[in-house]
């Protein structure tokens, strides 16, 4: 398996603009996590899924964020309008809830937004 | 509320030497317990996990964890670290079986390798 995928791995982008970051989960995994990792706040739990449903988004910090499931194999989060400080690495992560709670990180999108 | 303590922000050491790093946590039972590790550029790996059983438990890359209750700790080592080591380590804890799926991350001790 490719593990988790995620793109795009940099984007650099004006404030104001919309930015969309994409998810593939690895095949089988029904569980899927984004989170944002700062130097300030470390790693922050955004949103998670369970079977495609958003169960925790308590974690989003503002309207301007959102993030769907649309299928078992990919997830987006999208940032309209984008700000100066939500430039940070996003990961998205999965996992088989067989009890273990063990995770699988993508290689992160490195975001600025200028 | 779950919560996890990594009380060194950075660790140095000189490459060969022993490692350990620390990790507390909090929970009212006894909880999951995971240390991942970010390289730089990368995503969080796994290197190992305690669910029950054997308190000392052996991970990838050389490392081992030893959970003991009485301390609420689950601290990481390697006998002899390399430099290929550097990089961040995160304790993480989840709750047992029947609770959230979410666990709970620790702020990360950044591991600097000396040669």
């Amino acid at each position: 398996d490719a593990g988790v995928i995620q793109s795009p791995r940099h984007e650099v982008t004006e404030m104001g603009q919309e930015v969309t970051l994409r998810c593939k989960p690895i095949s089988g995994h029904n569980s899927l996590f984004w989170y944002r990792q700062t130097m300030m706040r470390g790693l922050e739990l955004l949103i998670y899924f369970n079977n495609n449903v958003p169960i925790d988004d308590s974690g989003m910090p503002e309207d301007r964020f959102s993030a769907k499931m649309p299928n078992a194999s990919f997830s987006t989060l999208k940032i309209q309008p984008s700000e100066p400080r939500d430039s940070a690495v996003y990961f998205c992560a999965s996992s088989f809830p067989s009890g273990s709670y063990e995770q699988y990180f993508g290689p992160g999108t490195r975001l600025t937004v200028t | 509320a779950q919560s996890v303590t990594q009380p060194d922000i950075h660790i140095t050491v000189s490459e060969g030497a022993s490692l350990e790093l620390r990790c507390n946590y909090s929970y009212g039972a006894t909880p999951y317990l995971f240390w991942y590790v970010q390289s730089p550029g990368q995503g969080l790996q796994l290197l190992l996990k305690y669910f029950s059983g054997d308190t000392l438990v052996q991970g990838i890359k050389g490392f081992e964890a030893e959970f003991k209750r009485s301390q609420s700790s689950f601290n990481l080592r390697k006998p002899s670290v390399h430099w290929s080591d550097a990089a961040e380590y995160f304790c993480a804890v989840g709750p047992p079986s029947g609770g959230s799926y979410i666990p709970t991350f620790g702020r990360g001790t950044s591991l600097i390798v000396h040669p």
